[in-house]
């Protein structure tokens, strides 16, 4: 158990929808990272986000955006689902403080599925 | 960030090391070689990192070669539950929420067989 935990477990929509998946960090973590792992693409990441500021993006699609609330948690948004977008969804949260380490912690990870 | 290379996949027999090998030939000076890896759709998690040193955890040990444009992750008494996709990742390590996000290739398939 990493201690960064997701919700929901697996979520199952109908093309043009909108969801939204949350994601808690481990307990005095400061950053959120969310990855994208479809079959075809591998593990991509989608955004990244420090004490409520957003600090990078990677290949995160117009349709799909995240924030960060004062409390850390996370939630991405994905809206006018297609079928494409059906993959598992990561969250990972980091350390704060000084470190030279990426040590990144993941979460079990949302399945969507879009139909 | 250097690219890094790996092969495809791997067989090991139970209760052998499993010696997994990383080429990152245009590694820069103030680059750490990470190790992570994926047991079937879980989470990836945290194994190893290194800059020039070999390092050992409770998880494995890291070789990295003293021109540093190779590396070899051990695992000394690989189990059935060491069956994974293990990823090598070359990256600048970073304070706060400098840290940047992991660039995951396709990684080695690791296949451990009793």
């Amino acid at each position: 158990d990493s201690g960064v935990t997701q919700t929901p477990k697996h979520l199952i929509t109908a093309t043009g929808q909108r969801v939204t998946l949350r994601c808690s960090p481990r307990s005095g973590d400061l950053s959120v990272y969310w990855y994208q792992q479809s079959l075809d693409q591998g593990l991509q990441f989608l955004i990244q986000y420090y004490n409520g500021e957003e600090r990078a993006k990677g290949n995160i699609l117009e349709r799909f955006s995240a924030q960060q609330f004062p409390d850390l948690h996370s939630e991405l948004n994905l809206s006018s689902l297609e079928l494409g977008d059906s993959a598992l969804y990561f969250c990972a949260s980091s350390p704060a403080g000084r470190s030279t380490y990426n040590e990144q912690f993941f979460g079990p990870g949302t399945r969507l599925t879009v139909l | 960030d250097a690219k890094t290379t790996q092969p495809p996949s791997m067989d090991c027999a139970e209760g052998r090391a499993a010696n997994l090998p990383c080429n990152h030939s245009t590694i820069s000076g103030n680059e750490y070689v990470y190790w992570y890896r994926q047991i079937h759709s879980q989470g990836p998690q945290y194994i190893i990192h290194g800059l020039k040193n070999n390092e050992t955890n409770e998880m494995a040990s890291l070789i990295i070669t003293e021109d540093r444009k190779s590396s070899t992750l051990i695992l000394p008494h690989a189990t059935l539950r060491d069956t994974a996709v293990y990823y090598c990742i070359v990256r600048v390590g970073g304070y706060g929420g400098s840290q940047g996000n992991l660039i995951f290739g396709k990684g080695t398939k690791l296949s451990v067989k009793p």
